[in-house]
């Protein structure tokens, strides 16, 4: 089945900085992968996702890229702010199954 | 807010005993999922229903079932309870039965087994 391997485990950036997660995946026939943030108390909240028929997706302060060949993925936060602190997840899943894998979860802090 | 909710939030009870949790997608919505969160499992699949029948399945152990009613709701029953079952429940809903369906989370159930 899918295995999805998430880096780093924790992140400290300024805030202003940007900060990038890492996520790789095994299962080549994986097709779509969203990013989830869950914030204290809170259930995931997918912020962005990209699908594999493309490389790269921006909204406004987020960006995810994705390496088919390599399989691996990244979310790239820009001018990053205090708020943006939480738990980030990756996943990933293919067409046919809807069982996805999510990763191990990157704690994201922003000091202000 | 999601528009996905979850009762109840908070769960205390004995092991051996059984509970239910009980999940409303959003308005709209026809497919539910169910997620265990644990510190040494990650966020974990459980099962899938779309309109009423199961979808799909992942590790949800026997000990576990759940159902979808004709109002859309769903309840995820544990019974037998351990230990190791103390965990966030998450339910998510989607429009449509995926995959690659956005997937909306609700607030999730603390589940803690003494």
């Amino acid at each position: 089945g899918e295995n999805v391997e998430q880096h780093p485990s924790t992140l400290s950036v300024q805030e202003g900085d940007s900060a990038v997660i890492k996520c790789t995946y095994s299962d080549s026939a994986s097709n779509y992968f969203p990013w989830y943030k869950q914030e204290l108390g809170k259930g995931p909240q997918l912020i962005i996702d990209i699908r594999s028929n493309v490389g790269e997706k921006k909204d406004q302060r987020i960006a995810v890229t994705l390496n088919k060949t390599a399989k691996h993925f990244s979310l790239h936060i820009t001018e990053t702010q205090p708020e943006d602190s939480a738990v980030y997840f990756c996943a990933a899943t293919r067409n046919n199954n809807n069982d996805m894998r999510f990763g191990a979860g990157t704690r994201l802090t922003v000091k202000p | 807010d999601s528009g996905v909710t979850q009762t109840p939030k908070h769960l205390i009870t004995a092991t051996g005993q059984r509970v239910t949790l009980r999940c409303s997608p959003r308005s709209g919505d026809l497919s539910v999922y169910w997620y265990q969160q644990s510190l040494d499992q990650g966020l974990q699949f459980l099962i899938q229903y779309y309109n009423g029948e199961e979808r799909a399945k992942g590790n949800i152990l026997e000990r576990f079932s759940a159902q979808q009613f004709p109002d859309l709701h769903s309840e995820l029953n544990l019974s037998s309870l351990e230990l190791g079952d103390s965990a966030l429940y998450f339910c998510a809903s989607s429009e449509s039965p995926g995959p690659g369906e956005t997937q909306y989370f609700g607030p999730g159930t603390r589940l803690l087994v003494l």
